[in-house]
């Protein structure tokens, strides 16, 4: 079975810094990667995904993410925030070749303050 | 764009009531999904289906049944409504196939259970 540790509930930060969303798995078995993101009053939204290839992967809206297979993390990252971006976001694992199954994370709550 | 319905963004029901939360995707997706959202909790899997009439368990079935007569249509049921039933329920569609086929989300319905 996977599972999926979001590091901090949540994470303030001031507008044009840069921010790190941390997330951790666990898996005995290869798997996808993802990371959504759920705005006030809405449903969620795929930001970026890792299936394979390239560790570093870009998503919309200037986020990006590394998969560390030895670490077994997929953490995100934007070099530069806006207010905009105040939003939470969802780490979640897939296992490879397996059940059509999402297993998310707890969620991380990011506020970006002007 | 694939477009996932929710029949409502907010309910409120009085314990013991039978419940139906309804959603809808017009993509033709063979897979679809009903998640509770509860804080601190992250999305937790009830029920999921891969076609018509079929369904699976996620990780928190007890208390809830699912109906799939159409293929656009997957109805979450509260067959006796429950205060500990209060929370956010998400639908999800997904095209089967590779990997790269992305889970989109409808807005969420918000159900109060007094």
């Amino acid at each position: 079975a996977q599972s999926v540790t979001q590091l901090d509930s949540q994470v303030p930060v001031f507008e044009e810094a840069p921010v790190e969303l941390r997330c951790n798995y666990s898996s005995s078995v290869s798997v996808y990667l993802f990371w959504y993101v759920q705005y006030p009053n809405q449903g969620l939204q795929l930001l970026l995904k890792y299936l394979s290839g390239s560790t570093l992967v870009k998503g919309i809206n200037g986020f990006e993410a590394e998969f560390n297979k030895s670490q077994t993390s997929f953490h995100l990252r934007k070099p530069s925030v806006h207010i905009s971006d105040t939003a939470e976001y969802f780490c979640a694992v897939r296992q490879e070749g397996g059940s059509e199954k999402l297993v998310f994370g707890k969620g991380t709550k990011l506020t970006v303050n002007p | 764009d694939v477009k996932v319905t929710q029949s409502s963004r907010y309910l409120v029901k009085r314990t013991g009531e039978k419940v139906f939360l309804e959603c809808v995707q017009d993509m033709d997706h063979e897979n679809m999904f009903w998640y509770r959202q509860d804080p601190g909790l992250g999305l937790r899997l009830i029920y999921f289906s891969y076609d018509v009439k079929m369904k699976e368990k996620g990780d928190i079935p007890e208390g809830y049944s699912v109906s799939r007569e159409k293929k656009e249509r997957f109805s979450l049921i509260l067959e006796s409504a429950s205060t500990n039933q209060t929370s956010m329920y998400l639908c999800a569609s997904r095209l089967a196939g590779g990997p790269e086929e992305t889970q989109y989300f409808g807005p969420g319905t918000r159900l109060l259970v007094l």
